[in-house]
């Protein structure tokens, strides 16, 4: 099983729809779970993160964490054709041991 | 401007001849990393360094070293390139927090081994 999962894609949305992507994890004691997003040839950039369980809420971006679930996820409301990119989720499983999932491609169609 | 460096961007080499790739960063980050990403395998770390003179292996050290003999820099070296090292390589730093890892990524060095 690998430590951190997320669908590969693509994800299709339309623009102004919600996009909703999703990250499991298999570490019980990951404490820090990042979204960074990653433009085509682009580096990655780090979009939020969340360390407790709920929601945190930045701008159109909402962080979703259930460490009971093992489940992080990543809402884009008012989806865009500019955040079209791969998001790529990352958690820490130790003392600044990240792991990053292979990312899920989001297309937001005009 | 607060950025981690990467050079060169571009390589296309041949199997066995040493390369490296230079990292700078100006953050004054302790903490410094070496991923490539190949497509359907994500990131994978190859080195990390928590300070100068501590590095240590990540999950994919086979065929690189690297070293930190001053905090600003961290280069990766490839002793006897092959080709499966043709990859997208990222160079990352961070301040060192406790259960915390936000990285600021370099542009990416896009090396090809023939």
């Amino acid at each position: 099983q690998k430590e951190v999962e997320q669908n590969s894609g693509p994800l299709s949305v339309p623009e102004g729809a919600i996009a909703s992507l999703n990250c499991t994890y298999s570490d019980r004691v990951s404490q820090s779970f990042f979204w960074y997003r990653q433009y085509s040839g682009k580096s990655p950039e780090l979009i939020m993160s969340i360390y407790s369980n709920g929601d945190k809420e930045d701008g159109r971006f909402t962080a979703q964490l259930n460490k009971a679930s093992q489940y992080v996820s990543l809402l884009i409301r008012d989806s865009q054709p500019s955040d079209s990119a791969t998001y790529l989720c990352a958690v820490n499983t130790g003392f600044q041991k990240l792991v990053f999932g292979t990312g899920t491609r989001l297309l937001v169609s005009p | 401007e607060a950025q981690v460096t990467q050079n060169p961007r571009y390589l296309i080499t041949v199997t066995g001849k040493k390369l490296t790739v230079t990292c700078s960063q100006n953050m004054n980050h302790e903490y410094m990393s070496w991923y490539r990403q190949d497509p359907g395998l994500g990131l994978r770390q190859i080195y990390y360094s928590m300070n100068v003179e501590a590095t240590d292996k990540g999950d994919v050290p086979e065929g690189y070293k690297v070293s930190r003999k001053e905090k600003r820099n961290f280069p990766l070296i490839l002793e006897s390139p092959s080709p499966n090292q043709t990859s997208l390589y990222f160079c990352a730093s961070s301040q060192i927090f406790s259960g915390a890892n936000v990285l600021t990524f370099g542009a990416g060095s896009r090396l090809t081994v023939l």
